[in-house]
């Protein structure tokens, strides 16, 4: 079975601009979680999707937004990059249920100058 | 405010030797706690991962040691390998779901020849 595949690996952006990351998720997977990793702060979760519908939402400005596809695939926006922005970006599917497992991806390098 | 603390943060030990990381939570609604291992550019993968019913796990050479009195966990890994050279990030969640994890801030674990 494929893993969590994520696009683009890497991304160089200026700031004041706009990014959209890229996720999908494993086969048969319908939840699907984005997480930010930085040196100082570490992982921080953003938001998960399940069927479409954002199910949790982290600690994070409103500049950070997205959203699921019907086929379960995932899309992470970020409008008016800042420096501090700068960071991996991970996503990591699951099947939804209570007790299943999170599988994560390679995640984004996202570099704002 | 860090919900999960996670020490130390590096770590080096002896071929064979036993690995100790140890975690402390202060929300007593996590009931979940995982063990994440990443390896540079790579994502996170479940290593292993316990309930606050049971107060051990293990699974092969890692075990996870919980104290739910003094809210805390610890992960063990017994005759420790160079390819265990890795950064560990102990986890937590709540309602019984895997998902929106709190992660702590990650040991980097170097294991010598």
């Amino acid at each position: 079975k494929a893993g969590v595949t994520q696009t683009p690996r890497y991304l160089i952006k200026t700031r004041g601009q706009q990014v959209t990351l890229s996720c999908s998720p494993i086969s048969g997977h319908r939840s699907v979680s984005w997480y930010q990793q930085t040196p100082g702060q570490g992982l921080q979760f953003l938001f998960e999707y399940f069927s479409e519908t954002q199910r949790n939402k982290g600690n994070f400005p409103g500049r950070f937004s997205g959203r699921q596809f019907s086929n379960s695939r995932s899309e992470m926006n970020v409008s008016t990059l800042e420096l501090g922005d700068s960071a991996l970006y991970l996503c990591a599917s699951s099947l939804g249920t209570a007790t299943d497992t999170q599988y994560f991806g390679p995640g984004t390098r996202l570099t704002v100058l | 405010q860090q919900q999960v603390k996670q020490s130390p943060q590096s770590l080096i030990v002896q071929k064979g030797g036993i690995s100790i990381i140890n975690c402390a939570y202060e929300n007593t609604a996590f009931d979940y706690f995982p063990w994440y291992q990443q390896f540079p550019g790579k994502g996170p993968a479940l290593l292993i991962a316990i309930r606050p019913d049971v107060s051990e796990k293990k699974e092969g050479r890692f075990t996870i040691s919980f104290n739910k009195s003094a809210k805390q966990f610890s992960l063990h890994i017994m005759d420790s390998q160079p390819g265990d050279s890795a950064t560990y990030f102990c986890a937590a969640s709540k309602g019984g779901s895997a998902r929106q994890l709190t992660f702590g801030s990650g040991t980097q674990l170097t294991v010598l020849p």
